[in-house]
């Protein structure tokens, strides 16, 4: 079984600050992830994902991800936030193989002026 | 290169009224194709996946179901809506498994049900 936990549902810094959003997973094998962004009443776009070989893996728009296997996490970051980045973000996982990926309760980032 | 199309992008409907949402996918073939809901809070919940034609996977019971009449045609269905179908309602397909690393979305639909 594959799951994703995203602590944090609504997240707020200010522009020009980190942004770091906390994904952790579970899965039984070793695990394809994945960071998606959400912009108001649209689909959702791929940031970035991890599947082999490095471990912290670059998206677009400045965003990075390292995947943590002793911490079965996947956090996402990016060193200065930009207004534009005010969306909602999803972690997701998927099995290699597996036709399915799963997504955890998504976080809502919002940019302070 | 690959589209996919959903439609409406909106809908209201009345509880106990039926309901078909579409989806099709341009440019590739043989493609997995799925149908997600957001709810408020809730995030992306899986209602349906399909590897092939009439091949249709549920993930939750539930009033919904899903068709495949062709390829790379998705449909999500229902015959009498209840109120807690409302939602925001995603198409999406990918390349099949073992090289299916990310999922290309459709617009959504936000369906609300009254």
């Amino acid at each position: 079984a594959q799951s994703v936990t995203q602590l944090g549902s609504h997240v707020s810094v200010s522009e020009g600050a980190l942004v770091l959003l906390r994904c952790n997973y579970s899965s039984s094998v070793p695990p394809y992830l994945f960071w998606y962004v959400q912009y108001p009443n649209q689909g959702l776009q791929l940031l970035l994902k991890y599947t082999t070989g490095a471990t912290l893996v670059k998206g677009i728009n400045g965003f990075e991800a390292e995947f943590k296997k002793s911490e079965t996490s996947f956090h996402l970051t990016k060193p200065s936030a930009h207004m534009s980045d005010a969306a909602e973000y999803f972690c997701a996982v998927r099995n290699f193989g597996n036709e399915k990926l799963t997504f955890g309760t998504g976080t809502r980032l919002t940019i302070i002026p | 290169s690959q589209t996919i199309h959903q439609w409406p992008a909106t809908l209201v409907q009345p509880v106990g009224s039926p309901l078909s949402l579409e989806c099709t996918v341009e440019g590739t073939s043989n493609p997995n194709l799925y149908w997600y809901r957001q709810a408020a809070g809730r995030g992306l919940q899986l209602l349906f996946y399909s590897v092939g034609i009439g091949q249709i996977s549920s993930e939750v019971p539930q009033n919904l179901s899903a068709s495949r009449p062709q390829d790379r045609q998705f449909i999500l269905s229902s015959k009498k809506l209840l109120l807690s179908d409302s939602g925001f309602y995603l198409c999406a397909w990918s390349v099949r498994a073992p090289t299916n690393e990310k999922l290309f979305f459709g617009s959504g639909t936000q369906l609300s049900v009254l």
